[in-house]
């Protein structure tokens, strides 16, 4: 089956701990995204990347980072520069950034900080 | 910068009746996007529209666009309980097509 996933489903986060959130994508898609949703609200882009080896800051990128190395997956790192990181996190693709193809979202993980 | 506003925030509708979600955008957009979210849940792509007086439908769902207003509806007909979700409108524009801006959603029960 295509589609995206995430991992894990539930993080929790101790103070000063960076984390990374796992997303894979095996829809062959050349664009990746990741977005922040709190309770309540839309969603808030963080990073997105329109190819392999290449990314850029969204709105909300401070206290994030991302790599993406391989076509099918697109990590983030939760780090300690992150004052406020307790949101649930979306990633999502779609075929490319320059065509108005929908995005597709993956599962979600929801991260606590305790 | 694209601002996307939606309203109703919260909608709470009889089995039935009709209803439109509004969604209203600050600059051009040449997209607009509406998705649906269970509680708990990811987002499910409803409906992509990509140019004025486009118009699409699904179901009890029909979606609208006009760009001259920077409008997009999202129509209701006979609601039933299973369309209780959270109605999310995303616009994007210019030459970052990858980049959704997000309204804050629509929270949407519907009761008997």
């Amino acid at each position: 089956d295509g589609g995206i996933t995430q991992s894990p489903k539930y993080l929790f986060r101790k103070e000063g701990q960076n984390v990374t959130l796992s997303c894979e994508q095996n829809l062959n898609h050349d664009a990746m995204y990741w977005y922040r949703q709190d309770p309540g609200q839309g969603l808030r882009l963080i990073y997105y990347s329109q190819i392999v080896n290449d990314f850029q800051k969204g709105d909300i990128a401070e206290g994030y980072s991302v790599s993406r190395e391989k076509k099918e997956s697109f990590p983030l790192t939760v780090t300690s520069a992150q004052k406020n990181p307790t949101a649930f996190y979306l990633c999502a693709s779609s075929i490319d950034s320059s065509t108005a193809d929908t995005q597709y979202f993956g599962p979600g993980t929801r991260l606590t900080v305790l | 910068e694209l601002k996307v506003e939606q309203n109703p925030l919260f909608l709470s509708m009889q089995e039935g009746k009709n209803y439109t979600i509004y969604c209203n955008y600050s600059t051009t957009s040449d997209r607009l996007y509406w998705y649906r979210q269970d509680p708990g849940k990811s987002l499910e792509s409803l409906f992509v529209l990509l140019s004025n007086g486009a118009v699409k439908q699904e179901g009890r769902l029909m979606a609208s666009l006009d760009t001259k207003a920077r409008l997009s509806t999202l129509h209701i007909t006979a609601a039933v309980h299973d369309l209780s979700a959270t109605y999310f409108c995303a616009g994007a524009g210019g030459t970052s097509y990858g980049k959704l801006t997000f309204g804050q959603g629509t929270i949407l029960t519907v009761h008997p």
